[in-house]
């Protein structure tokens, strides 16, 4: 079945540094989704990416979507305590197919 | 509205209790979705119901029992439940089903002791 796998399942960040969080899908996907969860809340929508090669920024985070559409990255710059949470990709076979959702990175910020 | 609300948000159950979990939409979203999620663990999907039918039911035991008694309500009915079904129950909805992004609610925290 489809796997989607996100590396690394832990980053410690300190305080205005940057990061990437990476995402790889078993197979070839139609849209990626990355959700963001605050620690005991739920998961938030932050952009899909449906375009092979394509970029999305929004503000200090900076979505991309790679040539052959099997994997994603999200990059965080400046990084802020309200970034403190974790990130998953979800990964879409077919416009209707499920979601399937990596394994999440949790991100822990260093004042 | 761009809320998805479920009720309770906490529920603690014996293994012999029958409760159910509820989720409500008035965004008009026409498919609606059930995710569990343990502890440091990605959302699961569990069953997903599109224009008011069953589409997927990600062959999840007969315990859980989903129920949509109209495209804005979306029932979790549980019975017998075992220890290890301790999880948050995840809400969604979408559009119409075909990609989109989803809208989570709160979750309800359900403990089975």
């Amino acid at each position: 079945g489809q796997q989607v796998m996100q590396i690394p399942q832990y980053q410690h960040v300190q305080e205005g540094e940057d990061f990437t969080t990476y995402c790889n899908s078993s197979t070839t996907l139609s849209n990626i989704q990355w959700y963001k969860q605050r620690p005991g809340g739920h998961p938030v929508f932050l952009i899909q990416l449906v375009k092979s090669g394509e970029v999305k920024k929004q503000k200090r985070l900076t979505f991309q979507f790679g040539e052959a559409k099997k994997n994603s990255s999200l990059h965080i710059t400046a990084t802020q305590t309200t970034d403190v949470g974790t990130y998953f990709c979800a990964g879409q076979k077919a416009a209707g197919n499920k979601l399937t959702f990596g394994g999440g990175t949790r991100v822990l910020v260093k004042p | 509205d761009t809320e998805v609300t479920q009720t309770p948000k906490h529920l603690v159950m014996g293994m012999t209790n029958k409760k159910s979990l509820k989720c409500e939409q008035h965004m008009g979203h026409r498919a609606m979705y059930w995710y569990k999620q343990k502890a440091k663990k990605p959302p699961e999907l569990m069953f997903v119901y599109s224009y008011e039918k069953l589409s997927i039911n990600e062959s999840v035991p007969s315990r859980f029992s989903p129920e949509c008694p109209n495209s804005s309500l979306l029932n979790l009915h549980l019975h017998a439940l075992q220890p290890e079904d301790s999880a948050l129950y995840l809400c969604a909805s979408s559009p119409t089903g075909s990609g989109e992004k989803l809208f989570f609610g709160s979750g309800t925290q359900l403990s089975v002791l």
